[in-house]
């Protein structure tokens, strides 16, 4: 079946340091999404990605979408405490009937 | 906007008993919600697909018997967990697709419901 693999599964990183976590499906994505979850709480939507080799910026996070539509990636600039939670991406095929399919996530940890 | 409510938020049951958790869309209709069980440390397994006015459809492996899905409304949709066991103790988040939304599949969700079971 469709499958969406994401590593790593822990990152631990210093307050200012750079994070980023990748997704890889062997089979082209229609669509790739990226949520937050915080500790305790939900997952909330931060981005879509649709075009091949898409790039889009939220202030410090960069999400890319790779040219065959089959990896993306999200990088945090200078992690700060409020970046803590796990970051899921979420793919989405032609034929999924709106169903998200998960990647396993990556948790930012910030070192004291 | 595109705020979805779940309630009970936490919820302790007796073994052998049934549980019913809400999932409200409150300022937007859904014509689609998505149910999604998630355990410690792990990402989100998607249980069931609900469509309003239709049988809702399982991913493989959930018993529909024991998880019985209603969308009876535009804006709610059930999920009951009948006759409960300790194994069922979990996180139970719903979804909800905006089906005005700007951007295409983009769910929304709630807040999640802790459901131990003793």
């Amino acid at each position: 079946g469709q499958q969406v693999m994401q590593i790593p599964q822990y990152q631990h990183v210093q307050e200012g340091e750079d994070f980023t976590t990748y997704c890889n499906s062997s089979t082209t994505l229609s669509n790739i999404q990226w949520y937050k979850q915080r500790p305790g709480g939900h997952p909330v939507f931060l981005i879509q990605l649709v075009k091949s080799g898409e790039v889009k910026k939220q202030k410090r996070l960069t999400f890319q979408f790779g040219e065959a539509k089959k990896n993306s990636s999200l990088h945090i600039t200078a992690t700060q405490t409020t970046d803590v939670g796990t970051y899921f991406c979420a793919g989405i095929w032609e034929d999924s009937n709106y169903q998200l399919i998960w990647g396993a996530g990556t948790k930012l940890i910030i070192k004291p | 906007g595109a705020v979805v409510s779940q309630h009970p938020s936490r919820v302790i049951c007796k073994s052998g008993t049934s549980v019913k958790i809400e999932c409200r869309s409150l300022d937007f209709q859904a014509t689609t919600m998505f149910w999604y069980r998630q355990f410690p440390k792990q990402s989100l397994m998607l249980m069931a697909t609900s469509n309003e006015g239709s049988k809702a459809t399982y991913e493989q492996g959930v018993e529909k018997d024991k998880f019985l899905i209603n969308h009876a409304s535009l804006t709610l949709s059930t999920l009951t967990v009948t006759s409960a066991h300790p194994e069922d103790s979990s996180f139970y988040i719903c979804s909800a697709r905006d089906i005005r939304g700007s951007i295409a599949y983009e769910q929304y969700f709630g807040p999640g419901t802790r459901l131990t079971v003793t």
